[in-house]
């Protein structure tokens, strides 16, 4: 299967630990995007690479929250010091900006809950 | 900012209807319009795509329509089937940078 696959599928932690999650995008995308869905709601964007660059961050990723796409492949989205407002479902998509459609594909998600 | 507002918000229908989902959004100036569906505690399956130049788009038992003048955008389900049963997201572009403004979904119950 070549969708986007996330790692892991769900984590539960404690509150005030620290939790990184990982996207692999589908092979020939250059773009991937990370949103973030609670209860009830629809996914709300954080942020956004082309390539290796990030170009957009929403202000819901905090301080405490980054993410990277080194060599422009996979990405992490890391939370430091998690909070039990950080419970939700992280979702990633990626995207061909070639074609003028750029449909994102989005990966099964990792469901965070934070005790 | 845009907004994107959908409804009903919950649906449920005897399988066999035809039905119609709404969306409506804020800000006209769209770079295109998808349309989602979600399975309980599961990822997005992107269903239909729109172009701002067009008015709409079908695929199998689905029609999406879009226009952009009155900040509308419909989702016409035929012959619904159990199956279908999801919860149905609407989600915009507002330019070529990438960012999706979601709505906050219907969910859809179809039985037997």
């Amino acid at each position: 299967d070549t969708g986007v696959s996330q790692d892991p599928r769900h984590k539960i932690t404690k509150r005030g630990q620290n939790v990184t999650f990982r996207c692999d995008p589908i092979s020939e995308h250059n773009r991937l995007y990370w949103y973030r869905q609670t209860l009830g709601q629809g996914p709300e964007f954080l942020t956004y690479f082309q390539n290796e660059a990030q170009l957009e961050k929403s202000r819901l990723l905090s301080d405490r929250f980054s993410a990277e796409r080194p060599k422009g492949s996979f990405s992490t989205l890391e939370i430091q010091r998690t909070e039990q407002g950080d419970s939700a479902m992280y979702l990633c998509a990626s995207s061909l900006s070639a074609y003028s459609t750029d449909t994102q594909y989005f990966g099964p998600g990792t469901r965070l809950t934070v005790l | 900012k845009q907004e994107v507002t959908q409804i009903p918000a919950a649906l449920s229908v005897p399988e066999g209807e035809n039905l119609v989902l709404n969306c409506s959004f804020t800000d006209s100036a769209i770079y295109n319009l998808q349309w989602f569906r979600q399975d309980p505690g599961k990822g997005l399956t992107s269903l239909l795509l729109i172009q701002s130049s067009q008015r709409e788009q079908t695929s199998g038992r689905l029609n999406a329509s879009l226009d952009k003048s009155s900040g509308r955008s419909t989702l016409y389900i035929a012959a619904s089937q159990p199956g279908d049963s999801a919860t149905y997201l609407c989600a915009l572009r507002g330019s070529t940078l990438g960012r999706l403004y979601f709505g906050r979904g219907t969910q859809l119950t179809v039985w037997p």
